[in-house]
């Protein structure tokens, strides 16, 4: 099965800063790569996604960008601010009638005032 | 995401009570799953099913069970709960598909067992 790693495992930021987590993965099949972000007390939700056809992808502060030779793709949250205080989660695969996927086992981001 | 729906959001019970956790979900996906966390920690996958007639065990389906009843139903069962199982339960779907999967979470059920 997928290895799944983040890094780091705690990230504390000033508001205003820009956060970057990096996740590693292990399967070369994985062609879809999602980021989920966890606030306290709340479900995880898809918060931006890139396939493997696309090298970066921007939704306003954040982007996710990626690297299937070195097989990690990494988060990007630019001028961050409170709200994003949260844990965040990836989970690269390949989807298929019969493949688990694992989620990383999280980043908690901590963006102080 | 309205679409899961997880009840009870909070129960409280004792040690050696069985209790069950439901799931209901209106997306028509094959895929459901139930995780565990713990506070703090990720996320620990205990049982998933990828259509009715499937059921698979996860990382940490010791003293848990689960019923698929429907598409819609995934229920999760603590035979006889025990203080460790105090933590925070996630019910996820997910679509079949080959160009990657994404989850959708219900709401969390939290329980303590005392």
């Amino acid at each position: 099965g997928e290895n799944v790693e983040q890094h780091p495992s705690t990230l504390s930021v000033q508001e205003g800063d820009s956060a970057v987590i990096k996740c590693t993965y292990s399967d070369s099949a994985s062609n879809y790569f999602p980021w989920y972000k966890q606030e306290l007390g709340k479900r995880p939700q898809l918060i931006i996604d890139i396939r493997s056809n696309v090298g970066e992808k921007k939704d306003q502060r954040i982007a996710v960008t990626l690297n299937k030779t070195a097989k990690h793709f990494s988060l990007h949250i630019t001028e961050t601010q409170p709200e994003d205080s949260a844990v965040y989660f990836c989970a690269p695969n390949s989807g298929g009638s019969n493949y688990k996927l694992t989620f990383g086992k999280g980043t908690l981001l901590t963006v102080n005032p | 995401d309205a679409d899961v729906t997880q009840t009870p959001r909070n129960r409280i019970t004792k040690t050696g009570k069985r209790i069950m956790l439901e799931c209901s979900q209106t997306k028509g996906h094959d895929r459901m799953y139930w995780y565990r966390q713990d506070p703090g920690l990720g996320l620990q996958l205990i049982y998933y099913s990828f259509d009715v007639k499937d059921i698979n065990k996860g990382e940490i389906s010791d003293g848990y069970s689960v019923s698929r009843q429907a598409q819609a139903k995934f229920s999760l069962s603590l035979e006889s709960a025990i203080p460790n199982q105090t933590a925070l339960y996630f019910c996820a779907t997910s679509d079949r598909t080959g160009s990657g999967e994404t989850q959708y979470f219900g709401p969390g059920t939290r329980l303590l067992v005392l």
